[in-house]
């Protein structure tokens, strides 16, 4: 399968500060998604995004299918967006391989 | 509101039990898999299901059954066979849209411990 590497693994962030994300993957994907997982367990999508950039908001994704990685950018960080983020690319149309994700802690 | 209900959300079960957790989505979606989480790890694949009555086999397997008898319904049992089955279970669901995504949707989890 698609061998998945997240970096930095932890992250701390004073509240307002930027950052970014990276996934670093193995293989072609047709397909690659950003979750957020929520102190509770929860995992919201946050961006599917096979290739190109988008926005929503603070964060905004970028996939550069060619050189295999995809990058999450997080702006004016809020404690709010405090939890592990995860990429998930696909090859197929059914087959998901997630990273170990990053985990970020956005102090006040 | 549509979504995917597991349940049960907390389990506690003796060494030798089976056990099933339960995933009813309302979605309409055709897709729909289970997925292993230990601490401080990222998701493992353990079943999917791409229409009623058909599902595969995914990288951790050995241990778990599943049926997919209602488009809306995918249980899990966890069987005693599994070794070590204490870890926290997520169910998701897909469908490709118009755009042909194909965005995971998820529960909100099932907790398994082993006593």
């Amino acid at each position: 399968g698609i061998q998945v590497e997240q970096s930095p693994p932890d992250l701390i962030l004073q509240e307002g500060a930027n950052s970014t994300l990276r996934c670093n993957f193995s293989d072609s994907v047709n397909n690659l998604q950003w979750f957020h997982q929520n102190p509770w367990g929860q995992l919201i999508n946050l961006f599917y995004i096979p290739s190109g950039t988008k926005q929503n908001g603070r964060l905004s994704a970028t996939t550069v299918a060619t050189e295999r990685y995809s990058l999450l950018y997080i702006s004016s960080s809020q404690t709010t967006d405090s939890g592990v983020y995860f990429c998930a690319p696909g090859a197929n149309f059914n087959k998901f391989y997630f990273g170990s994700g990053t985990k970020l802690n956005v102090k006040p | 509101d549509g979504g995917i209900t597991q349940s049960p959300k907390y389990l506690f079960r003796k060494e030798g039990q089976n056990v099933t957790l339960s995933c009813e989505q309302n979605l309409n979606h055709d897709a729909m898999y289970w997925y292993r989480q230990d601490p401080g790890q990222g998701l493992r694949l353990i079943y999917y299901s791409q229409i009623v009555n058909d599902f595969q086999k995914g990288d951790i397997a050995e241990g778990y059954s599943v049926s997919r008898e209602k488009k809306e319904s995918f249980p899990l049992t966890v069987t005693s066979a599994q070794k070590n089955p204490t870890a926290f279970y997520l169910c998701a669901s897909s469908s490709q849209g118009r755009t042909g995504a194909n965005v995971l949707t998820f529960g909100a989890g099932s907790r398994l411990t082993v006593l």
